[in-house]
């Protein structure tokens, strides 16, 4: 089974609200990552976590927490977000962070489509 | 620093015609690339990777690319294009230290009947 899932499918918040994103992954993978997708463009990197430990962050507003309680789960915590961070929100995970080579391969959530009013 | 160039922002083919989607890479050491392939409001899949064993890689739905050094590409193809294949497609490059994936811009491919 190679699925990464993403709850929930489609979000809409106020710029005052709090909300998370949540992934979830089965595959004994010890890598997640977040991405910002926004529309006709290619998917930007947010995070990183590797064996539970946040490893890269890409310069991302605080107004976006990660958080990976367990091997298993990530999730995005969301908090006075803006209009353009509007996006498709996608999560991935992989075997580790060794993704040069041939054993390693990087498997994409559906993602949530994120709409801040 | 490593980098891919898709040549291509839109394709369009007729259903039953080949497929070629372009991709340029830079890259200062023996690189790791991908082809993913994204659907309308969906998920990216992996199509095919190629981690410098053989140079000409099968990916999934009769997609392939070949690895040339010397042009420094890795060119998608298929032979015969299917109305299910119109998606955006993205090359891609690991990261040196592998931690990250690197996109490229993206190419739209078009598919009519």
């Amino acid at each position: 089974d190679t699925e990464v899932t993403q709850t929930p499918k489609h979000l809409v918040m106020g710029m005052t609200n709090k909300k998370s994103l949540k992934c979830e992954q089965h595959m004994g993978h010890r890598a997640m990552y977040w991405y910002k997708q926004k529309a006709k463009k290619p998917p930007e990197l947010m995070f990183v976590y590797s064996y539970e430990k946040l490893s890269i962050n890409e310069s991302v507003p605080s107004r976006f927490s990660p958080e990976c309680p367990n091997s298993s789960l990530l999730n995005l915590h969301l908090h006075a977000l803006q209009p353009e961070d509007s996006a498709l929100y996608l999560c991935a995970s992989s075997q580790g962070t060794l993704l040069a080579t041939s054993t390693d391969t990087q498997y994409f959530g559906p993602g949530t489509r994120l709409t801040v009013l | 620093a490593q980098s891919v160039t898709q040549l291509d922002s839109h394709v369009s083919v007729s259903e039953g015609t080949p497929v070629l989607l372009r991709c340029n890479y830079s890259s200062s050491y023996s690189p790791s690339l991908f082809w993913y392939v994204q659907h309308p409001n969906k998920g990216l899949q992996l199509l095919l990777k190629y981690t410098s064993a053989a140079t000409l890689v099968k990916g999934i739905n009769g997609f392939e690319a070949e690895f040339k050094k010397s042009e420094t590409s890795f060119h998608l193809t298929k032979p015969s294009a299917h109305m299910s294949d119109a998606a955006e497609y993205f090359c891609v490059v690991a990261n040196q230290a592998g931690t990250a994936l690197i996109f490229g811009k993206g190419t739209t491919l078009s598919v009519s009947s």
